[in-house]
């Protein structure tokens, strides 16, 4: 069951700007807890984007950055290119679950 | 490198078992946290299980009950046994590795099980 709620889809031109908001709850996103986010192109697995709010693994384009305020997070994608088509989700700690927690996933499509 | 390699998905039918296993290489899993997370066909990703380094387990309530996490040192292995399976477990089982940070930093490929009669 997914406890983090996404906008199912978001959609921009080559070169705009989408944002991807993730919101939680006092049990988890509200508690203090990290949010991370994942980019899973068709067929694929997950693979991290963002991670601990706001930090890139190596190789990652700053095309991508995150935050995080109160019970929600959100992921920016600047430069829209036509490969950043893909499945996006967030995923905290949810204290009450004693596990992770996924968002309900958002589906990015480049116009 | 790090890598994680799924094996043991399959077609089985409701209420049976199935073992899935999660081969690692490039680090150890005895001192890792490893977690198993499925995606339904179609559907988001859900958190279903974590092993921890000093060896405590954690399950979803979907499965609870049902789900045993484990895993092999020697075969730096870790496992699922699924019993009494539903159709509603049908789906792609991804092993990953959880950083201390609370995230997953690598995943393997992933292995299908389809409950069905």
């Amino acid at each position: 069951q997914s406890v983090l709620t996404q906008s199912p889809s978001v959609s921009g031109a080559p070169g705009q700007r989408v944002t991807i908001s993730c919101t939680g709850s006092s049990s988890n996103i509200g508690a203090g807890y990290d949010v991370h986010w994942y980019q899973q192109l068709p067929g694929t697995a997950p693979k991290l984007l963002i991670y601990i709010n706001n930090n890139r693994p190596s190789g990652v384009p700053d095309r991508f950055s995150g935050s995080k305020s109160g019970t929600s997070a959100s992921l920016a994608i600047t430069g829209l290119q036509g490969d950043d088509e893909a499945d996006y989700y967030c995923q905290s700690y949810d204290s009450s679950l004693s596990g992770s927690v996924f968002g309900t996933g958002t589906k990015v499509t480049v116009l | 490198e790090v890598q994680l390699v799924e094996s043991g998905g399959g077609l089985v039918q409701p209420g049976g078992s199935l073992r899935l296993s999660c081969a690692a290489s490039g680090f150890t899993v005895s001192s890792s946290f490893l977690s198993w997370v499925r995606q339904a066909p179609g559907k988001g990703l859900e958190w279903v299980s974590v092993i921890y380094s000093g060896g405590s387990t954690y399950y979803a309530d979907s499965v609870k009950g049902r789900f045993t996490i484990s895993r092999h040192n020697s075969k730096n292995t870790i496992y699922l046994q699924m019993n009494s399976l539903r159709a509603e477990d049908t789906a792609v089982y991804y092993c990953a590795r959880e950083l201390p940070g609370g995230y997953f930093d690598s995943w393997g490929q992933g292995t299908l099980v389809t409950v069905s009669s």
